[in-house]
């Protein structure tokens, strides 16, 4: 079975850094992509960007370029999202997802982890 | 990037109602969309890709259709269970982009 666990809460203050994560277990890791999706409170789903674990390929959306970094440990079947200097505009759930693609040009989201709660306030 | 429009972004309906959600996409995506249900405080669940094809363990109850630039999502008879915020996601192109989202009540 298909599973995508995230790292627990985070609570941080402006300015300061954060690495969350997304294990993957339960297929081949290098073989889906992982994106990383926000939800802030109350709102919709907005796909931050994508990264291909078997070579690294990422896709950033244009909102998200240069504001964080999405990065792969092939070896613990682990993605990463990370942000240099927080704002309190990051507040949001984040949800790590299994992309998969199906003889279309990008993929689709086949499994969710539980979702990363990232607060930033002073 | 493709905007996708939701509508209604929310409705109220009754058990065992027959429930229609559309998608419209900025320009045309084939039949590259998706739709998710999420209900408060989970991660979202898949529904339907590649517009019409449901995903295993999906109930029967819940379709899709279309294509270019027009989708609908039907819930056949609504219930319990149902009772969530609907998303439709294009994967034609980069960047990948969500619907505004249609919450349906009772």
């Amino acid at each position: 079975e298909v599973h995508l666990v995230q790292s627990g809460a985070e609570v941080k203050k402006p300015g300061e850094s954060l690495k969350i994560s997304c294990k993957g277990s339960g297929y081949t890791f290098t073989s889906y992509w992982v994106a990383w999706v926000r939800q802030m409170p109350g709102q919709g789903l907005e796909s931050m960007g994508i990264i291909y674990p078997g070579d690294s390929d990422t896709r950033y959306s244009p909102s998200f370029q240069g504001q964080v970094t999405i990065s792969v440990d092939k070896s613990t079947s682990t993605a990463y999202l990370q942000w240099n200097n927080l704002k309190a505009s990051d507040t949001a759930m984040y949800f790590c997802a299994r992309g998969v693609q199906l003889q279309r040009p990008s993929p689709f989201f086949d499994s969710w982890g539980q979702g990363t709660l990232v607060t930033v306030s002073s | 990037a493709i905007q996708l429009t939701q509508s209604p972004s929310s409705l109220s309906a009754s058990l065992g109602d027959r429930v229609t959600i559309t998608c419209r996409a900025s320009q045309g995506i084939s039949s590259a969309l998706a739709w998710y249900q999420q209900k408060p405080g989970k991660a979202p669940k898949l529904l339907i890709y590649d517009a019409s094809s449901l995903q295993g363990g999906v109930p029967s109850r819940f379709s899709g259709s279309g294509s270019g630039t027009a989708f609908t999502l039907t819930i056949s008879s609504l219930q319990p269970e149902d009772f969530a915020t609907y998303y439709c996601q294009q994967f034609i192109t980069y960047p990948l982009t969500f619907g505004g989202g249609t919450k349906v009540e009772i």
